[in-house]
């Protein structure tokens, strides 16, 4: 069984750029999370799917970011404009079961260098 | 505010040097407890959940048990290849977790 994917591994843009990243959960799964881990901090939530509706995006930063989940399958998160402080890896999660407690599988992530 | 909190920042062990890893949280009310192992450049791979004081649960080196104020990931014997970045995690409700900074773990042979 495929894990989760995500792309692209890597991704170095200037300030002020867009950047859309991209996440495959595991098939089946109807939650989806993404995460952040900015340097030298604890990963930290952004928001949460369940199919394509969004059931808690309040660890987004700021309306920069948007994600999507159209048809309930794979996601997008797009930073628009790129700042700085957007630097970091991002993680995306998937989980069969609608319980916070379940078990989360994690994609390699992305990491997002903003010169 | 809810907050986990990982000791120490960082281990280093022997190969067969036993030690623990400690995460204290302070929560309204703690629903899940999870500990992940985290390799360079790949994402957190899910180890443990524990969802009340008292439980234990195993996984052939570790050990993770549960108080009511703090978990421990217990390692026996650990070998090089125990080498990660083990983080903690709690959930209090809803879908969102929250994640301690972690503890990075050196198993030298």
């Amino acid at each position: 069984e495929a894990g989760v994917t995500q792309f692209p591994s890597h991704s170095v843009i200037e300030k002020g750029q867009t950047v859309t990243l991209r996440c495959d959960p595991i098939s089946g799964h109807d939650n989806l999370y993404w995460y952040r881990r900015v340097m030298g901090k604890e990963i930290k939530f952004l928001l949460h799917f369940v199919k394509e509706s969004k059931q808690d995006e309040s660890g987004m930063p700021n309306n920069r970011f948007l994600a999507e989940r159209t048809g309930g399958t794979y996601s997008t998160l797009k930073v628009q404009p790129a700042e700085l402080e957007d630097s970091g890896v991002y993680f995306c999660a998937s989980s069969q079961v609608p319980l916070g407690t379940d078990t989360q599988y994690f994609g390699p992530g992305t990491r997002l260098t903003v010169l | 505010e809810d907050q986990v909190t990982q000791s120490p920042e960082a281990l280093r062990l022997q190969e067969g040097e036993s030690s623990s890893l400690n995460c204290s949280y302070t929560v309204s009310g703690l629903r899940g407890l999870f500990w992940y192992r985290q390799d360079p450049g790949k994402g957190p791979e899910f180890l443990f959940t524990l969802y009340s004081a008292g439980e234990e649960k195993e996984k052939e080196r570790l050990k993770a048990t549960l108080t009511k104020k703090e978990s421990f990931l217990h390692i026996t014997a650990p070998k090089p290849e125990d080498s990660a970045t083990y983080l903690c995690a709690v959930n209090t409700g809803g879908f969102k977790t929250i994640f301690g900074a972690g503890t990075r773990l050196f198993v030298k042979a």
